[in-house]
């Protein structure tokens, strides 16, 4: 039973420029969860989809936007790259409003 | 400040010492949940607790709730190499109605052999 599915693993991008991350949940599970993890922190909750909308968002700016797709995948878009975005981004899904995440093993963003 | 404090930030034990990391939180809890995470990688989930007092076991790793110092432990007993890694506390403070947990910053462990 496959798990979280996140890509890419690795990338690096320039100040200014977009990104797109992505995100398949586990199977089963209908809710995708997108988190930040900045060096020597914990997980930031950036927003929640379920049924294809946002259902929940954190303290982060527009520049952070998401879509999630009819078979529950998801992605997650920055534009006007920063340096601070620099981060390992994870999504976890999960079914429902459960809160007991699987976790996928991360994007890591390294922006110069 | 912190909403969620672990303690202590790192920890080395020599593999077969028992040990306990803290996580304590300053807001009311409505449940609590025990995360591991290799560096760099995704977070593996270990345990959840929702009650005062509740206590739940997995392998060597049990985990307690006291509701009224709003504090949660982890303790492992006979650490094993395999044991080193990040754990990471995650609060629910809204019995679900959020959608989100809010982590603590995470006790690194390291097991010598």
């Amino acid at each position: 039973d496959a798990g979280v599915t996140q890509s890419p693993t690795h990338l690096i991008k320039t100040r200014g420029q977009q990104v797109t991350l992505r995100c398949s949940p586990k199977s089963g599970h209908d809710t995708v969860s997108w988190y930040q993890q900045a060096l020597g922190q914990g997980p930031q909750f950036i927003f929640q989809y379920y049924e294809e909308e946002e259902r929940q968002r954190g303290n982060f700016p527009d520049r952070f936007s998401g879509h999630q797709f009819p078979n529950y995948s998801s992605e997650l878009n920055v534009n006007a790259l920063l340096l601070g975005d620099s981060a390992l981004y994870l999504c976890a899904s999960s079914w429902g409003t459960a809160l007991g995440y699987t976790f996928g093993s991360g994007t890591r963003l390294t922006v110069v | 400040s912190q909403e969620l404090e672990q303690s202590p930030q790192s920890l080395i034990v020599q593999e077969g010492k028992n040990l306990t990391i803290n996580c304590t939180s300053s807001k009311t809890l409505y449940g609590l949940y025990w995360y591991k995470q290799k560096y760099g990688e995704g977070l593996i989930f270990l345990m959840m607790l929702q009650k005062g007092g509740e206590e739940k076991s997995h392998e060597k790793i049990t985990a307690k709730l006291d509701e009224k110092k709003q504090q949660s432990s982890l303790h492992i007993t006979a650490s094993q190499p395999s044991h080193a890694g990040i754990y990471l506390c995650g609060a629910d403070y809204s019995g679900g109605s959020n959608y989100k947990l809010t982590f603590g910053k995470g006790t690194l462990l390291t097991v010598n052999p």
